[in-house]
């Protein structure tokens, strides 16, 4: 059974303070990981998908990492603005569900 | 842009009553998804199609059905609402055969009294 692991499960950040989300993941041959960021009351909205162990992709102050096991969410000088919830799901090769993590709640105060 | 848009934003429904949450999409995305997330559980599947009239039971179907008449449209139906079916109700669709991410709609909330 896919399962993918988030941590922490919130984090509190100064404005400007840089750091890292985690995404563990166990998956029978992984089709594609994604982000998704999600406010208070609205639908996930994508940020990323990875596929293979070394990528990398970057949006704003956003930057995805993938490897076997896990996946970081950077998130360099951040502002208030970034304050949501970011979740991580994954895909096995030959399904089309997708499983995803809990959340990371992060804050940015200003 | 994709476009995925939930009937309700919020809904409040009587124990025992049949309850329509209805989902369409504009892409012409073959897959369609409904998903409810509570928290500290997360978006857990509770069906999904791949195709007009096909489905499949996700992770928590008990309590549930869907219909799919149409390309654009995926239907959740709640029998028989409960009070534990009280949750925030995510749509979602994708292409099928391409490694693409989902968009989902904005979500339905709904609470049964």
């Amino acid at each position: 059974e896919d399962q993918v692991t988030q941590s922490p499960e919130a984090l509190r950040l100064q404005e400007g303070e840089s750091s890292s989300l985690n995404c563990s993941y166990t998956v029978s041959g992984l089709r594609g990981l994604f982000w998704y960021r999600q406010d208070p009351g609205k639908g996930p909205e994508f940020l990323f998908t990875l596929y293979s162990a070394g990528e990398e992709k970057e949006k704003e102050r956003l930057k995805a990492t993938l490897t076997k096991k896990e996946s970081f969410l950077h998130i360099t000088a951040p502002k208030p603005e970034d304050s949501a919830t970011y979740l991580c799901a994954v895909q096995a090769m030959g399904y089309q569900k997708v499983t995803f993590g809990t959340g990371t709640k992060l804050q940015v105060i200003p | 842009d994709v476009k995925v848009t939930q009937s309700s934003r919020y809904l409040v429904k009587r124990t025992g009553e049949k309850v329509f949450l209805e989902c369409v999409q504009d892409m012409d995305h073959e897959n369609m998804f409904w998903y409810r997330q509570d928290p500290g559980l997360g978006l857990r599947l509770i069906y999904f199609s791949y195709d007009v009239k096909m489905k499949e039971k996700g992770d928590i179907p008990e309590g549930y059905s869907v219909s799919r008449e149409k390309k654009e449209r995926f239907s959740l139906i709640l029998e028989s609402a409960s009070t534990n079916q009280t949750s925030m109700y995510l749509c979602a669709s994708s292409f099928r055969n391409m490694n693409t991410e989902a968009f989902f709609g904005q979500g339905t909330r709904l609470t049964v009294v």
